[in-house]
């Protein structure tokens, strides 16, 4: 079962808020990795966790905070967003990080910041 | 960096018509993957083609590593397969940090 869930699907949020998107597989994989899109763009990386260590942030700003709690789940905790915030998140998972595997993509969540 | 070019940018074709979609990248590359994004934005795993040729029912590809492109066929198109298509690419480096491509938008007219 190559599936990656994302919730929620929709999320609008005032710029003073704090809210989680999560991220769950269960294909054993042991990376995960998020990307931001914004409208009519490719997705652009923004952190990589392997085996459970962040291995990779893409001088994102702090207001975007990751955290994966165990191997199968990932969330993206968001305080203090910006208007050019807004665009869809994407979770993905490949099995072990390396630069030769498969990465699977979630639905994405989509993100409006008011 | 890498550059990932795609052409071309914008494709209109009618239902049943064939196409060809290019990736064009400036580096030499570990793990070259083709998606399509729905419309409401899943990206959808096509292939996973560093080298060699592909198929999967009316889609196939070709990646020519040594002169860095790849090319996405569809055949006998149908209207689900509107969308944009993406290339990714990984070069260098241990970590599967995915470079897209800048797109192919894609719309398949009844």
């Amino acid at each position: 079962d190559t599936e990656v869930t994302q919730t929620p699907k929709h999320l609008v949020m005032g710029m003073t808020n704090k809210k989680s998107l999560k991220c769950e597989q269960h294909m054993g994989h042991r990376a995960m990795y998020w990307y931001k899109q914004k409208a009519k763009k490719p997705p652009e990386l923004m952190f990589v966790y392997s085996y459970e260590k962040l291995s990779i942030n893409e001088s994102v700003p702090s207001r975007f905070s990751p955290e994966c709690p165990n191997s199968s789940l990932l969330n993206l905790h968001l305080h203090a967003l910006q208007p050019e915030d807004s665009a869809l998140y994407l979770c993905a998972s490949s099995s072990a990080g390396t630069g030769f595997d498969t990465q699977y993509f979630g639905p994405g969540t989509r993100l409006t910041v008011l | 960096g890498i550059q990932v070019e795609q052409s071309p940018p914008d494709l209109i074709l009618q239902e049943g018509a064939n196409s060809t979609l290019r990736c064009n990248f400036s580096d030499s590359v570990n793990n070259l993957q083709w998606f399509h994004q729905n419309p409401w934005g899943q990206l959808i795993n096509l292939f996973y083609i560093p080298s060699g040729t592909k198929q999967n029912g009316r889609l196939s590809a070709t990646t020519v590593a040594t002169e860095r492109y790849s090319l996405l066929y569809i055949s006998s198109s149908q209207t689900t397969d509107s969308g944009v298509y993406f290339c990714a690419v990984n070069y260098g480096g241990a970590t599967n940090k995915l470079i897209f491509g800048t797109g192919t938008l894609l719309a398949v007219q009844p």
